[in-house]
């Protein structure tokens, strides 16, 4: 079946506008996360749900970051007012479960560049 | 979750084994390791994962030693398309998100 996609791939902002990044989990997964990566870096958490819930937003950097899931499969990851330091990649991954165990399966990622 | 330590970067030779190193020495009993890579402009891709028997798939092996403070990912017979940056990863059988560190940096020389 379909992977995680993630739209758009790449996106271009003028500091201070807001921006949204939407994640297509794999059909039927329960956990879904979404994750930073700067240039050279690994990627880093920012935040996770199970179903429509957001259990863990703790690697959010500012209240500037907002995520949701309403009805529990696609997610949008809003940025507000934006900043240079907001460029990075942002990837969502999903798993089928809420086990420790259950692999991540990521999307290509959302390329965001802040100018 | 426990620290992993990985060399930035390796080379290998086409069609020979490739074998990236992982120290982990603070593991604990409950954390499995995780192997992921990415190929650049993509997203991380789940390769293997253990707890501490040596496991081997289509893609990979993973050797894990009996004291589980380090780990070998094995690529048997590296190609060009193995190139790519390869996150080893320590993860509490309890925890959701992962801590990727920075990685190696594998490349494969023709």
């Amino acid at each position: 079946g379909a992977g995680v996609s993630q739209s758009p791939r790449y996106k271009v902002a003028k500091r201070g506008q807001d921006v949204a990044l939407r994640c297509d989990p794999i059909s039927g997964h329960v956990s879904l996360f979404w994750y930073q990566q700067a240039l050279g870096q690994g990627p880093e958490f920012l935040t996770y749900f199970q179903n429509e819930a957001q259990l863990d937003k703790s690697g959010l950097p500012s209240d500037r970051f907002f995520a949701e899931r309403p009805e529990g499969s696609v997610s949008t990851l809003k940025i507000q007012r934006t900043q240079q330091e907001d460029s990075a990649v942002y990837l969502c991954a999903s798993s089928l479960a809420t086990s420790g165990q259950e692999t991540q399966y990521f999307g290509p990622g959302t390329r965001l560049l802040v100018l | 979750d426990a620290k992993t330590t990985q060399p930035p970067s390796m080379d290998c030779a086409e069609g020979r084994a490739a074998n990236l190193p992982c120290n982990h020495s603070t593991i604990s009993g409950n954390e499995y390791v995780y192997w992921y890579r990415q190929i650049h402009s993509q997203g991380p891709q789940y390769i293997i994962h253990g707890l501490k028997n040596n496991e081997t798939n289509e893609m990979a092996s993973l050797i894990i030693t009996e004291d589980r403070k380090s780990s070998t990912l094995i690529l048997p017979h590296a190609t060009l398309r193995d190139t790519a940056v390869y996150y080893c990863i320590v993860r509490v059988d309890t925890g959701n998100q992962f801590y990727f560190g920075t990685g190696t940096s594998l490349t494969v020389i023709p």
